[in-house]
């Protein structure tokens, strides 16, 4: 499967715990997103990379987010001190830079459940 | 800000029913508009427009963009079962950020 890949696909935790997930892009794209979803709302973006580099983060993104891409390969996003409210699906794509559009290739997604 | 509206929300069909879909968008700069379907997990790629009033087709499903009007349709003929899902609009602004709608959640009933 040459797709874009997650890791785990769910994640139950008590709030307060740390959690991290991981994605693995197409290996030719160059740049990685994540989203987060909730019931009944479209992807909010949180943050991007071109090959390692963090470009941009979302506002949405609090402090106790962080995401990583070493080398430009697979990257993970990290929430610590999980609260209620970061239950959702979170969402990773990739894509190969074009000028004209930017066709995101989505993974599964990984479902996380802040009890 | 940026924003993408689709509608209707949702929407329940019989199968054999033609569907339009609708997504309308404000953004400051405009490179290109995509459409992607969304079962139980990842948006899949559907279409994207860059040009107003060229048809884009595949299979049953097809779209249109207009520029003027700061809007897509996204039909869908023959409507079966399998069609039910999440339609998400979404508009790549150049750049990074690809702003996305709500989406509309289609129904197809036996």
């Amino acid at each position: 499967d040459t797709g874009v890949s997650q890791d785990p696909r769910h994640k139950i935790t008590k709030r307060g715990q740390n959690v991290t997930f991981r994605c693995d892009p197409i290996s030719e794209h160059n740049r990685l997103y994540w989203y987060r979803q909730t019931l009944g709302q479209g992807p909010e973006f949180l943050t991007y990379f071109q090959n390692e580099a963090q470009l941009e983060k979302s506002r949405l993104l609090s402090d106790r987010f962080s995401a990583e891409r070493p080398k430009g390969s697979f990257s993970t996003l990290e929430i610590q001190r999980t609260e209620q409210g970061d239950s959702a699906m979170y969402l990773c794509a990739s894509s190969l830079a074009q000028l004209a559009g930017d066709t995101q290739y989505f993974g599964p997604g990984t479902r996380l459940t802040v009890l | 800000e940026d924003k993408v509206v689709q509608s209707p929300l949702s929407l329940v069909v019989h199968e054999g029913d033609t569907v339009t879909l609708n997504c309308s968008y404000e953004v400051t700069n405009f490179r290109s508009l995509l459409w992607y379907k969304q079962e139980k997990k990842a948006p899949t790629f559907l279409f994207m427009l860059t040009s107003s009033g060229i048809e884009k087709k595949s299979g049953r499903l097809s779209s249109i963009l207009d520029k003027k009007e700061l809007s897509s349709i996204l039909n869908i003929t023959a409507t079966q079962t399998g069609d039910s899902a999440i339609y998400l609009c979404a508009v790549y602004p150049g750049g990074f950020k690809t702003i996305f709608g709500a989406g509309t959640r289609l129904f197809v009933k036996a």
